[in-house]
């Protein structure tokens, strides 16, 4: 049974610091991973979309990497801003599921200073 | 080009009676699903349509849930009759393909009390 567990759960930081965000996965057979954002009281806006086959994805200041074999992903923020501020959920679609049943973690709660 | 839309945004009912949420997914999508997050949990997939048809529903919690997507075009996903246990936020996604990027909506938020 896959599983996804995002680290750290909440995390605080000045503006203009780069972070990175942590999701490790339980079973590497997956299909993609796919990064999301949450605002306060929102839907989930779609970051970065990782297939299987690639390593990394770029998107502004966003940049999210693939580890496949070890069943990591990183999300890197660069010079983070307090619009940034937002839970961060880290999701997988595995192989051999049809479909699109995603199985997401707790998300990582990122609060930017100004 | 409009995103996945759902309603109602909020919705308090008292335990046994009934609620339908709806969701419309983007223009174009064959591919519908709902997922639902309760109190201090993660998101968990409930269904999936392809058109019409129910592709998988194996996540339905049980048989007082009842999704429908008639003509292939909205969702309405019925709760009769509501629990309290079944409070929690219910998302509406779609994808274009099966396996590509998926866009939800900005759920619903269920209160049984």
């Amino acid at each position: 049974k896959q599983e996804v567990t995002q680290i750290p759960a909440a995390l605080s930081v000045p503006e203009g610091e780069n972070l990175v965000l942590n999701c490790s996965f339980t079973d590497s057979a997956i299909y993609n991973l796919q990064w999301f954002r949450q605002d306060p009281g929102k839907g989930l806006t779609s970051l970065l979309l990782i297939q299987s086959s690639q390593r990394e994805q770029t998107s502004g200041r966003l940049n999210a990497s693939l580890d496949k074999s070890s069943g990591r992903s990183t999300l890197y923020i660069a010079a983070s801003q307090p619009g940034d501020s937002a839970t961060y959920l880290c999701a997988v679609l595995p192989l051999g599921e049809y479909g699109n049943k995603l199985v997401f973690g707790a998300g990582t709660i990122l609060r930017v200073k100004s | 080009e409009a995103g996945v839309t759902q309603f109602p945004s909020h919705s308090v009912i008292e335990k046994g009676q009934t609620v339908t949420l709806r969701c419309d997914p983007i223009s174009g999508h064959d591919n519908l699903y709902w997922y639902r997050r309760v109190m201090g949990k993660e998101i968990k997939f409930l269904l999936h349509f392809v058109k019409e048809s129910k592709q998988d529903e194996s996540g339905m919690p049980n048989n007082r849930f009842l999704a429908e997507r008639t003509g292939g075009t909205y969702s309405t996903l019925k709760v009769q009759p509501a629990e309290l246990e079944d409070s929690g936020v219910y998302f509406c996604a779609s994808t274009l393909l099966m396996g590509t990027e998926a866009f939800f909506g900005q759920g619903t938020r269920l209160t049984v009390v």
